[in-house]
């Protein structure tokens, strides 16, 4: 499978606990984003990088999430010191420089925070 | 910064029948337009995209339609089938991120 890849697809976790979560994009995609969708919502965007740069972050993004792309290949997102509100669908996508807009999501790391 | 409204939220046809859905978006210098069809439990899948230098695209059939003049942009499909059954979202862009619409839930019905 040469799509985007995102694991784990579920994860529930108590309150207070840290997560993290990897997204491998398609193979010589230049640029990562990565998005959050609550139920009944459109993804809405949280941060993205160009390489191993991170160009920009939502202000959605609280403190105590990071993300990094340390070798511009896969991507982590980790969620400190979780919250209920952080219950989400987690969206990962990759797009090639030249075409940045058209993006291909990967399946999404499900989170439940109880 | 650019804001996508998309109506309506739910869409039930027969399956046979054509639907239409319908984006705005506010900011007249966004030029790439995609819309992604989002079955339950699965990734949003892109399934056509227009540029602004078009006012319409085909793909067998599903269509989009761009009124840059309006800031609006529209996407049919034709001879619905239950398999069209989904949630589709469209998009505006802002610095090569996707802004995108609420959603419509379309059910095509046997």
């Amino acid at each position: 499978d040469t799509g985007v890849s995102q694991n784990p697809r579920h994860k529930i976790t108590k309150r207070g606990q840290n997560v993290t979560f990897r997204c491998d994009p398609i193979s010589e995609h230049n640029r990562l984003y990565w998005y959050r969708q609550t139920l009944g919502q459109g993804p809405e965007f949280l941060t993205y990088f160009q390489n191993e740069a991170q160009l920009e972050k939502s202000r959605l993004l609280s403190d105590r999430f990071s993300a990094e792309r340390p070798k511009g290949s896969f991507s982590t997102l980790e969620i400190q010191r979780t919250e209920q509100g952080d219950s989400a669908m987690y969206l990962c996508a990759s797009s090639y420089l030249d075409s940045i807009e058209t993006q291909y999501f990967g399946p999404g790391t499900r989170l439940l925070v109880l | 910064g650019e804001n996508v409204e998309q109506h309506p939220s739910t869409l039930s046809v027969q399956e046979g029948d054509s639907a239409v859905i319908k984006c705005t978006y506010s900011d007249s210098a966004s030029n790439y337009f995609p819309w992604y069809k989002q079955e339950l439990g699965k990734r949003p899948q892109l399934i056509i995209d227009i540029r602004s230098n078009v006012g319409e695209k085909k793909d067998q059939r599903i269509a989009v339609t761009l009124n840059k003049t309006a800031k609006h942009f529209s996407l049919h499909i034709t001879e619905t089938q239950p398999e069209d059954s989904a949630v589709y979202f469209c998009a505006g862009t802002q610095g090569g991120k996707l802004i995108f619409g609420q959603g419509t839930e379309l059910s095509v019905k046997p």
